[in-house]
């Protein structure tokens, strides 16, 4: 089995951007696609990517995903910050079984 | 409309058992496989327990293996979660989700039910 490793909170102004990383220990990013979840408070989790950088319908722009090889891990962007993006944020991916990053408290100041 | 609802929540002493069930709606059923995904009261989530669209391959979180049982009936359109040998530390809110595939370990979950909490206390 593998493990995510996500960092723990990461804050950032309105309209700026910010980057949270995932990263893979055991086996390659590349494997298996991974996916991301928002989560508000008192919400159920929805995906804003999946598949390493897809959006799903509905998703802004704004959210975006990529894979690096060389450093082993996903990252989730989110640019031209919205007070409404403050929530939480878990990467997910899969092999045998399926595994969820510890999450990451956005907080948008 | 895709719904997923879930049920069979309480309270539980440590040692006891628990069947959750999730009731799926709006869709065909047996066309995915199903997740249990469990949130500890201000923790993050976490892989409980997987199945295949039809029950013929099933997965667990090593934290919940032997213990945890899933299981589904295409019939009734439903999903279920026998627990047993509870410990507090099973305490959290579990979701039910939809796989976007057959399988349950292939890819993320697009549906998600509004969660049936479990404690576990003396």
């Amino acid at each position: 089995n593998f493990m995510l490793t996500q960092p723990h909170s990461v804050s950032e102004s309105p309209g700026k951007t910010v980057t949270i990383s995932c990263t893979r220990n055991g086996g390659s990013i590349a494997s298996n696609y991974v996916q991301w979840y928002q989560q508000r408070p008192g919400s159920s989790p929805t995906t804003v990517i999946y598949e390493d950088y897809q959006r799903p319908s509905g998703v802004p722009d704004r959210f975006s995903g990529s894979i690096d090889t060389s450093s082993n891990s996903a990252s989730l962007t989110i640019s031209g910050l919205q007070t409404e993006d403050e929530a939480d944020y878990y990467c997910q991916s899969y092999d045998t079984s399926v595994v969820f990053g510890g999450g990451t408290r956005l907080t948008v100041l | 409309e895709v719904q997923l609802v879930e049920s069979g929540g309480g309270v539980v002493r440590p040692g006891g058992s628990l069947r959750l069930s999730c009731a799926a709606s709006g869709f065909t059923f047996d066309d995915y496989g199903m997740t249990w995904v469990r949130q500890a009261p201000g923790k993050g989530l976490e892989w409980v327990s997987g199945i295949n669209w039809n029950g013929g391959s099933t997965g667990y979180g090593d934290s919940v293996k032997g213990r945890f049982t899933i299981s589904r009936d295409n019939a009734k359109n439903s999903l279920y979660l026998q627990m047993n040998s509870l410990r507090a530390e099973d305490t959290a809110l579990y979701y039910c989700a939809r796989g976007v595939t057959a399988y349950y370990n292939g890819g993320r979950f697009d549906y998600w039910g509004q969660g049936a909490l479990v404690t576990v206390s003396s």
